[in-house]
């Protein structure tokens, strides 16, 4: 397995919703991370996850809120969102943090807030 | 700090064309370089890489070069196809965290 698997594919919320979004990853990378991209720009880091554990907040605002329950899974919850955070959220995973074969990422969660 | 610089889309060539995107980067030391492309509605994939000064990249037709000297790392690639119509992103790997260019629109014409 070579894939990081991102879940919902599309999702649309409310600003007063509750959601997450959920990412998984079989190739025993020990590092995890979710970026944010709007269309037509490159993907801005948001979090990174070593070793389960938060390594990095790119000084994200508190209605993102990242988990790792285990080495294999990434959450991003959201709540209270603002019509701005609408974006490609994505996943990616790496053997470790900062590792120079390249970050694997997922297809993405397209996220709309409403 | 460290950036990426990538040319300005979007590029919109013919297929069977010869492509070339520009890649330049701004960093000290010896940082390892990307690209990455993301096709309509999907997320990133590594496309190739290089790691070191004079590495070569190559994945799919696509070829890219350290080139230390220049501090560049443009993507080439010999004729192009309608499925290689994307966005491509240029990246380096510096103090554990990617960081990418613009990105480059490029649109292939039957």
């Amino acid at each position: 397995d070579t894939e990081v698997t991102q879940t919902p594919k599309h999702l649309v919320m409310g600003m007063t919703n509750k959601k997450s979004l959920k990412c998984e990853q079989h190739m025993g990378h020990r590092a995890m991370y979710w970026y944010k991209q709007k269309a037509k720009k490159p993907p801005e880091l948001m979090f990174v996850y070593s070793y389960e554990k938060l390594s990095i907040n790119e000084s994200v605002p508190s209605r993102f809120s990242p988990e790792c329950p285990n080495s294999s899974l990434l959450n991003l919850h959201l709540h209270a969102l603002q019509p701005e955070d609408s974006a490609l959220y994505l996943c990616a995973s790496s053997q470790d943090y900062g590792q120079g074969g390249g970050y694997t990422f997922g297809s993405g969660t397209r996220l709309t807030v409403v | 700090g460290d950036s990426v610089t990538q040319m300005e889309g979007p590029v919109t060539l013919s297929e069977e064309a010869f492509l070339t995107i520009n890649c330049t980067y701004t960093a000290t030391g010896y940082p390892s370089l990307f690209w990455y492309v993301q096709y309509p509605g999907e997320g990133l994939q590594l496309l190739l890489k290089a790691t070191k000064a004079d590495d070569k990249g190559s994945n799919k037709g696509f070829e890219a070069t350290y080139r230390k000297e220049t501090t560049s790392f443009h993507l080439e690639k010999g004729s192009v196809q309608v499925s290689d119509s994307a966005v491509y992103f240029c990246a380096l790997l510096r103090d554990d965290k990617i960081i990418f260019g613009k990105g480059t629109r490029l649109h292939i014409l039957p």
